[in-house]
Protein backbone atom coordinates (compact mmCIF):
# COMPACT_ATOMS: atom_id res chain seq x y z
CA UNK A 1 0.00 0.00 0.00
CA UNK A 2 1.28 3.28 -1.42
CA UNK A 3 1.92 5.80 2.01
CA UNK A 4 1.11 9.31 2.44
CA UNK A 5 2.06 11.39 -0.74
CA UNK A 6 2.65 15.39 -0.23
CA UNK A 7 3.68 18.05 -3.16
CA UNK A 8 5.62 19.65 -3.50
CA UNK A 9 7.94 19.05 -1.38
CA UNK A 10 10.05 22.20 -1.22
CA UNK A 11 8.66 25.49 -2.22
CA UNK A 12 10.55 29.03 -2.30
CA UNK A 13 8.04 31.97 -1.99
CA UNK A 14 8.65 35.69 -0.82
CA UNK A 15 6.49 37.11 1.33
CA UNK A 16 2.80 38.49 0.51
CA UNK A 17 2.23 35.57 -2.37
CA UNK A 18 0.01 32.71 -1.06
CA UNK A 19 0.76 28.87 -1.24
CA UNK A 20 -1.16 26.27 -1.43
CA UNK A 21 0.01 22.05 -0.74
CA UNK A 22 -1.38 19.21 -1.74
CA UNK A 23 -1.74 15.66 0.50
CA UNK A 24 -2.70 12.26 -0.51
CA UNK A 25 -3.85 10.08 1.81
CA UNK A 26 -3.28 6.58 2.24
CA UNK A 27 -5.85 4.32 0.02
CA UNK A 28 -9.22 3.96 2.70
CA UNK A 29 -8.28 6.24 4.83
CA UNK A 30 -11.15 9.38 4.98
CA UNK A 31 -9.02 11.51 7.63
CA UNK A 32 -6.61 14.10 6.87
CA UNK A 33 -5.00 16.14 9.81
CA UNK A 34 -1.93 18.62 8.74
CA UNK A 35 0.42 19.78 11.24
CA UNK A 36 3.52 22.94 11.13
CA UNK A 37 6.76 22.12 12.36
CA UNK A 38 9.35 24.68 12.91
CA UNK A 39 12.38 24.49 15.42
CA UNK A 40 11.00 27.25 17.60
CA UNK A 41 7.41 25.51 18.46
CA UNK A 42 7.61 21.85 17.75
CA UNK A 43 4.95 20.03 16.07
CA UNK A 44 1.45 21.94 16.01
CA UNK A 45 -1.95 20.79 14.97
CA UNK A 46 -3.14 23.19 11.78
CA UNK A 47 -6.74 20.96 10.93
CA UNK A 48 -8.14 18.18 10.28
CA UNK A 49 -10.61 16.99 7.93
CA UNK A 50 -13.17 13.87 7.52
CA UNK A 51 -15.15 13.27 4.34
CA UNK A 52 -14.80 17.02 3.33
CA UNK A 53 -15.74 18.53 6.33
CA UNK A 54 -13.31 20.09 8.64
CA UNK A 55 -13.85 18.36 11.94
CA UNK A 56 -11.43 20.33 14.03
CA UNK A 57 -8.97 23.58 13.43
CA UNK A 58 -5.98 24.07 15.95
CA UNK A 59 -4.97 27.85 16.92
CA UNK A 60 -3.69 29.58 13.43
CA UNK A 61 -4.58 32.58 11.86
CA UNK A 62 -7.50 32.50 9.09
CA UNK A 63 -4.79 33.14 6.43
CA UNK A 64 -4.01 29.50 6.85
CA UNK A 65 -7.39 27.36 5.34
CA UNK A 66 -7.78 23.91 4.01
CA UNK A 67 -10.01 21.57 1.94
CA UNK A 68 -10.26 18.09 1.39
CA UNK A 69 -12.27 16.27 -1.89
CA UNK A 70 -14.44 13.46 -2.47
CA UNK A 71 -11.00 11.11 -2.79
CA UNK A 72 -9.92 12.54 0.32
CA UNK A 73 -6.79 14.28 -1.04
CA UNK A 74 -6.08 17.04 0.60
CA UNK A 75 -4.96 20.51 0.11
CA UNK A 76 -3.82 23.47 2.67
CA UNK A 77 -3.32 27.07 1.50
CA UNK A 78 -1.62 30.00 3.00
CA UNK A 79 -2.22 33.16 2.15
CA UNK A 80 -0.70 36.43 2.84
CA UNK A 81 2.96 34.81 3.42
CA UNK A 82 5.15 35.50 6.15
CA UNK A 83 8.58 35.08 7.26
CA UNK A 84 7.37 32.96 10.42
CA UNK A 85 5.42 30.69 7.95
CA UNK A 86 8.87 29.23 7.04
CA UNK A 87 8.65 25.50 8.24
CA UNK A 88 7.92 21.27 7.21
CA UNK A 89 4.17 21.14 6.39
CA UNK A 90 3.52 18.16 7.58
CA UNK A 91 0.30 15.64 6.52
CA UNK A 92 -1.09 12.52 8.26
CA UNK A 93 -3.69 10.38 7.47
CA UNK A 94 -5.78 8.09 9.49
CA UNK A 95 -8.35 5.34 8.47
CA UNK A 96 -10.29 5.24 12.32
CA UNK A 97 -7.88 8.44 14.10
CA UNK A 98 -5.94 5.64 16.42
CA UNK A 99 -2.64 5.29 14.20
CA UNK A 100 -1.33 8.49 12.21
CA UNK A 101 0.68 8.36 9.03
CA UNK A 102 2.72 10.90 8.21
CA UNK A 103 4.03 11.62 4.79
CA UNK A 104 7.29 13.29 4.54
CA UNK A 105 6.29 16.86 4.67
CA UNK A 106 6.52 20.15 2.48
CA UNK A 107 9.41 22.48 3.08
CA UNK A 108 8.31 26.02 2.90
CA UNK A 109 10.96 28.49 2.89
CA UNK A 110 9.61 32.30 2.56
CA UNK A 111 11.73 35.10 1.67
CA UNK B 1 -2.85 22.68 29.88
CA UNK B 2 -2.00 20.47 27.90
CA UNK B 3 1.98 19.34 27.57
CA UNK B 4 3.98 16.40 26.54
CA UNK B 5 7.53 16.82 28.01
CA UNK B 6 10.78 14.92 26.93
CA UNK B 7 14.68 15.47 27.63
CA UNK B 8 16.42 16.96 24.43
CA UNK B 9 19.44 14.85 24.05
CA UNK B 10 21.01 11.56 24.05
CA UNK B 11 23.78 9.40 23.24
CA UNK B 12 23.91 5.90 23.33
CA UNK B 13 27.50 3.56 22.24
CA UNK B 14 26.06 0.85 19.56
CA UNK B 15 24.81 -2.47 20.74
CA UNK B 16 23.50 -0.23 23.85
CA UNK B 17 19.80 0.42 25.09
CA UNK B 18 18.59 3.38 24.73
CA UNK B 19 15.80 4.48 27.08
CA UNK B 20 13.74 7.94 25.89
CA UNK B 21 11.65 9.39 28.79
CA UNK B 22 8.71 11.72 28.45
CA UNK B 23 5.98 12.75 30.91
CA UNK B 24 2.04 14.53 29.63
CA UNK B 25 -0.36 16.30 31.68
CA UNK B 26 -3.72 15.07 30.31
CA UNK B 27 -4.70 12.01 31.80
CA UNK B 28 -7.64 11.64 29.25
CA UNK B 29 -5.42 10.33 26.41
CA UNK B 30 -6.63 7.27 25.09
CA UNK B 31 -3.62 6.31 23.32
CA UNK B 32 0.14 7.21 23.28
CA UNK B 33 2.31 7.56 20.60
CA UNK B 34 5.96 7.17 19.92
CA UNK B 35 7.33 8.65 16.20
CA UNK B 36 10.70 8.54 14.60
CA UNK B 37 11.88 11.41 12.71
CA UNK B 38 15.22 11.07 10.47
CA UNK B 39 17.41 13.96 8.92
CA UNK B 40 14.83 15.57 6.15
CA UNK B 41 11.55 13.29 6.48
CA UNK B 42 8.23 12.99 7.99
CA UNK B 43 7.45 11.38 11.25
CA UNK B 44 7.92 7.45 11.23
CA UNK B 45 5.17 5.90 13.53
CA UNK B 46 7.19 3.48 15.86
CA UNK B 47 4.29 2.07 18.19
CA UNK B 48 1.79 3.44 20.24
CA UNK B 49 -0.02 2.46 23.85
CA UNK B 50 -3.63 2.11 25.09
CA UNK B 51 -3.79 3.78 27.63
CA UNK B 52 -5.14 0.73 30.09
CA UNK B 53 -2.00 -1.15 29.47
CA UNK B 54 1.27 -0.80 31.08
CA UNK B 55 3.63 -2.20 28.37
CA UNK B 56 4.08 -3.31 24.82
CA UNK B 57 6.87 -4.85 23.10
CA UNK B 58 7.48 -5.00 19.44
CA UNK B 59 10.58 -6.64 17.86
CA UNK B 60 13.40 -4.30 19.89
CA UNK B 61 10.99 -1.69 20.82
CA UNK B 62 9.63 -2.12 24.44
CA UNK B 63 7.23 0.43 25.63
CA UNK B 64 6.59 1.16 29.44
CA UNK B 65 3.25 3.52 30.86
CA UNK B 66 3.35 4.18 33.94
CA UNK B 67 -0.50 5.93 34.56
CA UNK B 68 -0.52 7.30 37.69
CA UNK B 69 2.52 9.63 37.21
CA UNK B 70 2.00 10.34 33.97
CA UNK B 71 5.15 8.83 32.44
CA UNK B 72 6.04 7.08 29.04
CA UNK B 73 9.15 5.82 27.43
CA UNK B 74 10.65 3.59 25.09
CA UNK B 75 13.33 1.29 25.09
CA UNK B 76 15.18 0.87 22.39
CA UNK B 77 17.22 -2.70 22.48
CA UNK B 78 20.40 -3.34 21.21
CA UNK B 79 20.72 0.39 19.13
CA UNK B 80 22.09 0.87 16.06
CA UNK B 81 24.05 3.48 13.93
CA UNK B 82 20.59 3.73 12.01
CA UNK B 83 18.49 4.34 15.08
CA UNK B 84 20.02 8.00 15.19
CA UNK B 85 16.99 10.09 14.59
CA UNK B 86 15.14 12.34 16.64
CA UNK B 87 12.27 10.57 18.70
CA UNK B 88 8.81 11.89 19.34
CA UNK B 89 6.57 10.87 22.50
CA UNK B 90 2.63 12.35 21.56
CA UNK B 91 -0.51 12.07 22.96
CA UNK B 92 -4.17 11.90 21.96
CA UNK B 93 -5.70 14.15 24.23
CA UNK B 94 -5.66 17.55 21.93
CA UNK B 95 -8.95 19.68 23.18
CA UNK B 96 -9.65 19.77 19.06
CA UNK B 97 -9.35 15.65 18.81
CA UNK B 98 -5.07 16.44 17.83
CA UNK B 99 -1.76 14.71 18.76
CA UNK B 100 0.06 16.36 21.14
CA UNK B 101 3.78 16.49 20.36
CA UNK B 102 6.57 16.61 22.72
CA UNK B 103 9.65 18.89 21.80
CA UNK B 104 11.43 15.65 20.79
CA UNK B 105 14.68 13.37 21.94
CA UNK B 106 17.71 13.27 19.76
CA UNK B 107 19.01 9.83 19.58
CA UNK B 108 22.99 9.87 18.84
CA UNK B 109 24.20 6.64 18.08
CA UNK B 110 28.25 6.01 18.66
CA UNK B 111 29.89 3.07 17.35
Amino acid sequence: KAGVTQTPRYLIKTRGQQVTLSCSPISGHRSVSWYQQTPGQGLQFLFEYFSETQRNKGNFPGRFSGRQFSNSRSEMNVSTLELGDSALYLCASSLQGREQFFGPGTRLTVL
Amino acid sequence: GEDVEQSLFLSVREGDSSVINCTYTDSSSTYLYWYKQEPGAGLQLLTYIFSNMDMKQDQRLTVLLNKKDKHLSLRIADTQTGDSAIYFCAESGGSQGNLIFGKGTKLSVKP
